[in-house]
């Protein structure tokens, strides 16, 4: 089955610094790729999603790469603000399955 | 839409007893989703439905849990009897169309088993 790896496990930035967290996948088969966002008390949310046929995709201030050759899928936060403080989760998968990652911390600092 | 609905949002019980925890998905959505999180093993599939029908109960730990869905509306978690590591976050999500697309998560049961 898919095993996803995430790192790193916390991260700590300034307020307006870029935060990026990485993710490999073991699945070739694998072709659609989340990062969801979850806040203390609640469920993960989708923030973004890339597919396998796209490299690159970016939604405001957030921007994810992937990298099939490698296996390898990535979460760009620019100008973070302390909003954006929660755990992040990336996930693989195809079909009805994904495969979550062990999530991020993210610590942004005022 | 209310979004996913969970109930209870926190559950506390003593080893051994009867658990059920529910789950209404959004009005429309064919797939319904549990998965378990805890801090050492992370988010887990559990099981899930299409059209009311488990399709993959593969993530369901042991024969102590169980998992229904009777309407398109409802879906429920039996743990019985359950045990302290079973204490963990449940969540319920749905989606809308088949393979990967986006799941909606409910906020979640968060299950303490004494």
């Amino acid at each position: 089955g898919e095993n996803v790896e995430q790192h790193p496990s916390t991260l700590s930035v300034q307020e307006g610094d870029s935060a990026v967290i990485k993710c490999t996948y073991s699945d070739s088969a694998s072709n659609y790729f989340p990062w969801y966002k979850q806040e203390l008390g609640k469920g993960p949310q989708l923030i973004i999603d890339i597919r396998s046929n796209v490299g690159e995709k970016k939604d405001q201030r957030i921007a994810v790469t992937l990298n099939k050759t490698a296996k390898h899928f990535s979460l760009h936060i620019t100008e973070t603000q302390p909003e954006d403080s929660a755990v992040y989760f990336c996930a693989g998968g195809s079909n009805y399955k994904l495969t979550f990652g062990k999530g991020t911390l993210l610590t942004v600092n005022p | 839409d209310a979004g996913v609905i969970q109930s209870p949002r926190h559950e506390v019980t003593e080893m051994g007893q009867e658990v059920t925890l529910r789950c209404k998905p959004i009005s429309g959505h064919d797939y319904l989703f549990w998965y378990r999180q805890t801090m050492m093993r992370g988010l887990e599939l559990l099981i899930y439905f299409n059209n009311n029908v488990p399709i993959d109960d593969s993530g369901m730990p042991e024969d102590r849990f169980s998992a229904k869905m009777p309407n398109a509306s409802f879906s429920t978690l039996k743990i019985q009897p359950s045990e302290p590591r079973d204490s963990a976050v449940y969540f319920c999500a749905s989606s809308l169309v088949p393979v990967a697309y986006e799941q909606y998560f409910g906020p979640g049961t968060r299950l303490t088993v004494t």
